[in-house]
């Protein structure tokens, strides 16, 4: 099956710093990659996803970008604020595991103010 | 967009009595839950994987006589603690997709489960 490995497992940061968050995946057939965003003690929240026919993708401060040869795929937060503190998951599926996500161990990303 | 709701937010019981988890889509048929057990500072673990209509799919280690899930509608699915035991004491997560292939998933909002 399919194996997601997240790194780091905690990241502390000043405010307005960049963050980057990265994942490796095992399942060549893997097409969809989302990352979650969630704060303690609340549900996971979809912040920005990709797909493997796309190599990066934007949405104001935040930035996924994938290499599939190298099976790996990294979070990018640029302008960090506290508001941003929270645990990041990224995540892998394929229809080989049923569409199935796949998730990381999750960061914990700190952004002193 | 999507909504998962799940009740109840919150519960602690006692050891030996069993807890019933709802997770319902507001504004969409979900053909497929999913459940997920979280510890803290940990990442999220698939216990199992329902259809509507169907048994549901349990991963490897998870007990299927002890948490029994239930998706009777396509609105509907419910997992229940049976014989809780301070061990079960977690953070439990649904989540849903509306269709196949790779649809977002929605979550619900969690249920943290207190066994004394």
């Amino acid at each position: 099956g399919e194996n997601v490995e997240q790194h780091p497992s905690t990241l502390s940061v000043q405010e307005g710093d960049s963050a980057v968050i990265k994942c490796t995946y095992s399942d060549s057939a893997s097409n969809y990659f989302p990352w979650y965003k969630q704060e303690l003690g609340k549900r996971p929240q979809l912040i920005i996803d990709i797909r493997s026919n796309v190599g990066e993708k934007k949405d104001q401060r935040i930035a996924v970008t994938l290499n599939k040869t190298a099976k790996h795929f990294s979070l990018h937060i640029t302008e960090t604020q506290p508001e941003d503190s929270a645990v990041y998951f990224c995540a892998a599926t394929s229809s080989g595991g049923s569409y199935i996500p796949t998730f990381g161990r999750g960061t914990s990303l700190i952004v002193h103010p | 967009g999507a909504v998962v709701s799940q009740h109840p937010s919150w519960v602690i019981c006692k050891s030996g009595t069993s807890v019933k988890i709802e997770c319902r889509s507001l504004d969409f048929q979900a053909t497929t839950m999913f459940w997920y057990r979280q510890f803290p500072k940990q990442s999220l673990m698939l216990m199992a994987t329902s259809n509507e209509g169907s048994k549901a799919t349990y991963e490897q280690g998870v007990e299927k006589d002890k948490f029994l899930i239930n998706h009777a509608s396509l609105t509907l699915s419910t997992l229940t603690v049976t014989s809780a035991h301070p061990e079960d004491s977690s953070f439990y997560i649904c989540s849903a997709r509306a269709g196949r292939g790779n649809y977002g998933y929605t979550f619900g909002s969690g249920t943290r489960l207190t066994v004394v």
